[in-house]
């Protein structure tokens, strides 16, 4: 089975400054991987998917994250963050046929002033 | 364009009481998915329906049981509930099931259980 491993749980960066949130996968077949955020009290929300194709996927909100796939990784980065950007990101897989998406714990991003 | 809506947002339940929470997807989904998320975690996959029928399971007990309806909504029900039964319970819609061709799943925002 797929397995999802998010490197830090925790990132506090300076408002301006760029991110990286990484994320890391274990599968034996070819998978789909994803990133949510999640705001307080909030459901979660899709950023990007990679699918196929480019290995550099472009998100909402300035966010873009590249596929690995020598590595099995799939960070997410963004060039310069806002205060807004302050929430929970999950990074999900999902195997092909398979319908059990499968969730990392979650980054905690904080961008501070 | 209504995204998916769950009801109810919050809700207390004793240990031992039954709750079922209930799921309407986005509009032309025909597919939902109810998630577990504990505080502090990601969310865990429950089940799946499509076409009415629980079509993929997770690392659930029975306890947790479904039902989809022909307009596609859904609920989920949890019986003999326990303290580690807390958390926030989400329902995603997606058009198929999205392991076929990685269709993107849309959550709602979520029903908070607390059992005491």
């Amino acid at each position: 089975a797929q397995s999802v491993t998010q490197l830090d749980s925790q990132v506090p960066v300076f408002e301006e400054a760029p991110v990286e949130l990484r994320c890391n996968y274990s599968s034996s077949v070819s998978v789909y991987l994803f990133w949510y955020v999640q705001y307080p009290n909030q459901g979660l929300q899709l950023l990007l998917k990679y699918l196929s194709g480019s290995t550099l996927v472009k998100g909402i909100n300035g966010f873009e994250a590249e596929f690995n796939k020598s590595q099995t990784s799939f960070h997410l980065r963004k060039p310069s963050v806002h205060i807004s950007d302050t929430a929970e990101y999950f990074c999900a897989v999902n195997c092909y046929r398979d319908n059990d998406m499968r969730f990392g714990a979650g980054t905690r991003l904080t961008v501070k002033p | 364009d209504a995204g998916v809506t769950q009801s109810p947002t919050h809700l207390i339940k004793t240990r031992g009481q039954q709750v079922t929470l209930r799921c309407s997807p986005k509009s032309g989904h025909d597919t939902v998915s109810w998630y577990q998320q504990a505080l502090g975690q990601g969310p865990q996959f429950i089940f799946q329906y499509y076409e009415e029928e629980e079509r993929q399971r997770g690392n659930f007990p029975d306890r947790f049981s479904g039902h989809q309806f022909p307009n596609y909504s859904s609920e989920l029900n949890v019986n003999a509930l326990l303290l580690g039964d807390s958390a926030l319970y989400l329902c995603a819609s997606s058009v198929g099931p999205p392991g076929v061709s990685g269709n993107t799943i849309y959550f709602g925002e979520g029903s908070w259980l607390t059992v005491v």
